[in-house]
């Protein structure tokens, strides 16, 4: 596996269910990120970790809850969604959040809330 | 402040064509300014970047043209290809900083 992989690409869950989002990412970097991508809107930055602390809380709701084990993985648990939480979920990568600013990105997963 | 606001919404553009998106920013602290490109299916990959230092940025068929004083900047695809055809998203952020602050993004057609 190469750069920035996350699973699942795709997850239909209900209002009252539990998930977890996965990223992974195999390039060394030490800062994550979790984006939203909704149509016709700017990507929103949800949360940043930069050697495994959160550095970062764009006033996301508590039904989201990220977890950083270490500096390859984060995840983003979900629950009790709402149906406007359904977007694209991006997670992106960079070698720190103060260095170099190019953003790695993975292929994001496709979340419906019914 | 701190929004970017970017034109068009799409665009449609012939095999060959030069195709032009805008973007606009008020905040003037801002002194990074990237370009992604994102297919669908994919997430976004970095095409292009520029510092408000310099007025013009070239890589390959992609041109950056940066307009401090008008606080605007734009991306030029010359010699356009059904290849570029994609969702294109201006981004600004402050030094030193991760914190992007995206536009809304354009999605470009060309047409073979």
């Amino acid at each position: 596996e190469t750069g920035v992989t996350q699973t699942p690409r795709h997850l239909v869950m209900g209002m009252t269910n539990k998930k977890s989002l996965k990223c992974e990412q195999h390039l060394g970097h030490n800062a994550m990120y979790w984006y939203k991508q909704s149509a016709k809107k700017p990507l929103e930055l949800m949360f940043v970790y930069n050697f495994k602390e959160q550095t970062e809380n764009n006033s996301v709701p508590s039904r989201f809850s990220p977890e950083c084990p270490n500096s390859s993985h984060l995840f983003l648990h979900l629950h009790t969604l709402q149906p406007e939480d359904s977007a694209l979920y991006l997670c992106a990568s960079s070698p720190q959040a103060g260095g170099p600013r190019e953003q790695f990105f993975g292929p994001g997963t496709r979340l419906t809330v019914l | 402040q701190q929004q970017v606001k970017q034109s068009p919404q799409s665009l449609i553009v012939q095999k060959g064509g030069i195709s032009i998106i805008n973007c606009a920013y008020e905040n003037t602290a801002f002194d990074y300014f990237p370009w992604y490109q994102q297919f669908p299916g994919k997430g976004p990959a970095l095409l292009i970047a520029i510092r408000p230092d310099v007025s013009e940025k070239k890589e390959g068929r992609f041109t950056i043209s940066f307009n401090k004083s008008a606080k605007q900047f734009s991306l030029h695809i010359m010699d356009s290809q059904p290849g570029d055809s994609a969702t294109y998203f201006c981004a600004a952020s402050v030094g030193g900083t991760y914190k992007y602050i995206f536009g809304t993004g354009t999605r470009l057609k060309v047409l073979a």
